[in-house]
């Protein structure tokens, strides 16, 4: 079944506490993608990967780090985590770019106390 | 990147009656995409609209992409309780590689 797989679904953690919320797709897709979605603001982009060993900075790029060494797989690591990145976080992919529908993991919810 | 204010941002209906979201960009737009998230759920596409004045139907939902390509309308007919969910527009910038999701329209059905 084509699909973008995350994990974990929930992760409560403490700041300062490094985590990384794995992202993965069997789909062969170039572009990946990583959003949070708050409440009234809907999502908003954190970093994007044209392709592998390709990523550039989205909206909302400070506090988080990507990596693109495999086409499948584009985990997305806080280093350092802050209350303001509790949040619900989606990885999504497309093949060939934004010209193409996105297809959505099924997200991750965040906390950090 | 692309501003794009999509209202209302929330909608009370009761079940049978029509209900529409609106997209509204200050700037031309070179496509428009729209996405469904049912609660507790993640986004899915419901359709992209490339051209101006298009006009898509799937089912009792119909997609408009405004003449100017500045503005887009979801309008769905009759609504029923499996629309509940929030809808999303979503546009490309002119560079192509970032997609900019408007706030999103909760949609609330009652039986």
């Amino acid at each position: 079944e084509a699909q973008v797989t995350q994990n974990p679904r929930y992760l409560i953690t403490v700041t300062g506490k490094k985590l990384t919320v794995t992202c993965s797709q069997n789909m062969n897709h170039e572009y990946m993608s990583w959003y949070r979605q708050d409440p009234g603001l809907g999502l908003r982009q954190i970093y994007y990967s044209m392709n592998v060993e390709v990523t550039d900075k989205g909206d909302v790029p400070e506090g988080y780090k990507v990596s693109r060494k495999e086409k499948r797989n584009f985990p997305l690591i806080l280093e350092s985590p802050s209350p303001n990145q509790t949040s619900l976080y989606f990885c999504a992919s497309s093949h060939g770019g934004l010209g193409e529908k996105l297809f959505f993991g099924s997200g991750t919810q965040l906390s950090v106390l | 990147g692309q501003q794009v204010m999509q209202i209302p941002q929330y909608q009370h209906v009761q079940e049978g009656e029509d209900f529409t979201t609106y997209c509204n960009s200050s700037t031309t737009l070179s496509n428009i995409q729209w996405y469904k998230q049912r609660p507790g759920g993640h986004p899915v596409f419901l359709i992209q609209l490339v051209k101006s004045g298009e006009v898509k139907k799937q089912k009792r939902l119909t997609f408009q992409f405004g003449e100017a390509k500045k503005n887009s309308s979801l309008h769905i007919t009759a609504t029923q309780t499996t629309d509940v969910g929030t809808y999303f527009c979503a546009v490309l910038n002119n560079a192509g590689n970032m997609l900019t999701f408007g706030g999103g329209t909760r949609l609330m059905v009652k039986p």
